[in-house]
C-alpha cells in the first residue's frame, strides 16, 4: 500500500521568510496529492492540491510542486506571516482511491 | 453551506464503557469517512462509506469498533468496550464522490479520552 512520508516534523521560520515542506510517497499510481492545515483544536483544511498531470500549482502565497518520476512533492509558502501557525499534512491517493496522510509538519512563524 | 457536523465535541469515558460518535456530512455527499487522529499524527482512515455500503473498512479494528450509516446520509461510530489506547480524535469527513482524487472535507471531531 501507499507509504508517505513527510519532512521535517517541525520547522521554524522568520515572519516575512519562505517555508518549505517535502513529502515523498512510495505507490507510482498515486495522482492526487492534497495539502491540508490544521490549527490547534480544529479541522483538517484544505489549502492546495495538485494532480499527476500537473508539474506545479500555484495559490496566492501558496505553491505546490510535484515530481513523479522521483515520487516527491512539497509545498510553498512565501511571506509567511503569523496566521501561517500551524500543523501541514500533505496526502497522497493511492491506486485503490484510499489518501494516506504524512505525519504532519508543525510550522511556527516568529515575529 | 453548512459542513460537516460531528457531536460531541469531546467526551472523557473508563475504560470498557462504550461510547458513540455521530457525523452528519455536507449535503449532497455521498461518501463519509472515518478517521481516528492520535495526537502529534496525520489522520487515519477506519472506514469508508459510498452511500450506506462500507466499502472500505479495512483498517477498522473490528473486535471493538462499529459503524453504520443506515440511510445513506448520517453515521455513527461506536466503541465497545473502549480501552486506553482509543483516546484519539476521532474525525468524519465527506466528498462528492468517492473517488480519492475528490476533495475531502473534515469535522471538527469529536477528542475522546479514555481514563
Amino acid at each position: 500500500g501507499e507509504n508517505v512520508e513527510q519532512h521535517p516534523s517541525t520547522l521554524s521560520v522568520q515572519e516575512g521568510d519562505s517555508a518549505v515542506i517535502k513529502c515523498t510517497y512510495s505507490d507510482s499510481a498515486s495522482n492526487y496529492f492534497p495539502w491540508y492545515k490544521q490549527e490547534l483544536g480544529k479541522r483538517p483544511q484544505l489549502i492546495i492540491d495538485i494532480r499527476s498531470n500537473v508539474g506545479e500549482k500555484k495559490d496566492q502565497r501558496i505553491a505546490v510542486t510535484l515530481n513523479k518520476t522521483a515520487k516527491h512533492f512539497s509545498l510553498h509558502i512565501t511571506e509567511t506571516q503569523p496566521e501561517d501557525s500551524a500543523v501541514y499534512f500533505c496526502a497522497a491517493s493511492s491506486g485503490d482511491d484510499k489518501i494516506i496522510f504524512g505525519k504532519g509538519t508543525r510550522l511556527h512563524i516568529l515575529p | 453551506e453548512a459542513g460537516v457536523v460531528q457531536s460531541p465535541r469531546y467526551k472523557i469515558i473508563e475504560k470498557k464503557q462504550p461510547v458513540a460518535f455521530w457525523c452528519n456530512p455536507i449535503s449532497g455527499h455521498n461518501t463519509l469517512y472515518w478517521y481516528r487522529q492520535n495526537l502529534g499524527q496525520g489522520p487515519e482512515l477506519l472506514i469508508r462509506y459510498e452511500n450506506e455500503e462500507a466499502v472500505d473498512d479495512s483498517q477498522l479494528p473490528k473486535d471493538r469498533f462499529s459503524a453504520e450509516r443506515l440511510k445513506g446520509v448520517d453515521s455513527t461510530l461506536k466503541i465497545q468496550p473502549a480501552e486506553l489506547g482509543d483516546s484519539a480524535v476521532y474525525l468524519c469527513a465527506s466528498s462528492s464522490a468517492g473517488s480519492g482524487t475528490d476533495t475531502q472535507y473534515f469535522g471538527p471531531g469529536t477528542r475522546l479520552t479514555v481514563l
